[in-house]
């Protein structure tokens, strides 16, 4: 079963503008949950991660943040840039998930020029 | 180079065949994890190792997948008679320590293809 789904598999933004990448999980568990970018034929990096004690957490233009109650997540990137564009991947983990980190199916991101 | 590497970065083989895929870690990284990414779907974790202890091999999808990690560094994964869905991209990911607030780096993957 999918603990963490993106529902959107892609997502057009114009440059400088915002870009809003949605992530949801069914897990109460969870309690770390991160976000990784993915450029062709390299692996996930790492981009920002929030743990359940915060709602939100900044990092220069990436932003995420967490609505507990509503099981979502989501990452804001202001402004945006073509150097964005990539495939975001978001990921769970904690509670009685063991060493398990659950990822959603990603969301590519274009950032028109 | 300092990251993750993986090899082969491309496999194609035949159903019914037996194949190794290869992980490089970054040294000095006591954890490594591999996952699987099928067309459509997300990482799915397949088996975590963390120093000598004995590997989570949860995620394994069958008793065809096995993995093994020698001397704490180099990790392979074997999967024997490949099947046709065992075609995705394998990735093979490190951190310095176990736990969920460790950043994990990831390798390359390497692409399997089952004809």
């Amino acid at each position: 079963d999918q603990q963490v789904k993106q529902n959107s598999p892609s997502l057009s933004v114009q440059e400088g503008r915002i870009s809003i990448l949605n992530c949801d999980y069914t897990n109460s568990m969870f309690d770390y949950f991160l976000w990784y970018k993915k450029y062709p034929a390299e692996g996930p990096t790492f981009l920002i991660s929030i743990s359940s004690i915060k709602d939100k957490n900044e990092d220069g233009r990436f932003t995420v943040f967490l609505n507990k109650s509503a099981k979502h997540l989501s990452l804001h990137i202001v402004p945006s840039q073509p150097g964005d564009s990539a495939v975001y991947f978001c990921a769970a983990s904690g509670g009685n998930t063991g060493n398990q980190f659950y990822f959603g199916t990603g969301t590519s991101l274009t950032v028109i020029p | 180079g300092a990251g993750v590497s993986q090899s082969p970065s491309n496999k194609v083989t035949e159903k019914g065949k037996d194949v190794e895929l290869r992980c490089d870690p970054i040294s000095g990284h006591t954890a490594l994890y591999w996952y699987r990414q099928s067309l459509g779907q997300g990482l799915e974790f397949l088996i975590y190792f963390q120093g000598n202890s004995a590997p989570d091999k949860s995620g394994l999808p069958s008793d065809r997948f096995s993995a093994e990690r020698t001397g704490g560094s180099v990790s392979t994964l074997t999967i024997q008679r490949t099947q046709q869905e065992d075609s995705a991209v394998y990735l093979c990911a490190s951190s310095l320590r176990s736990g969920f607030y460790n950043e994990q780096f990831f390798g390359p993957g390497t692409r399997l293809t089952v004809l």
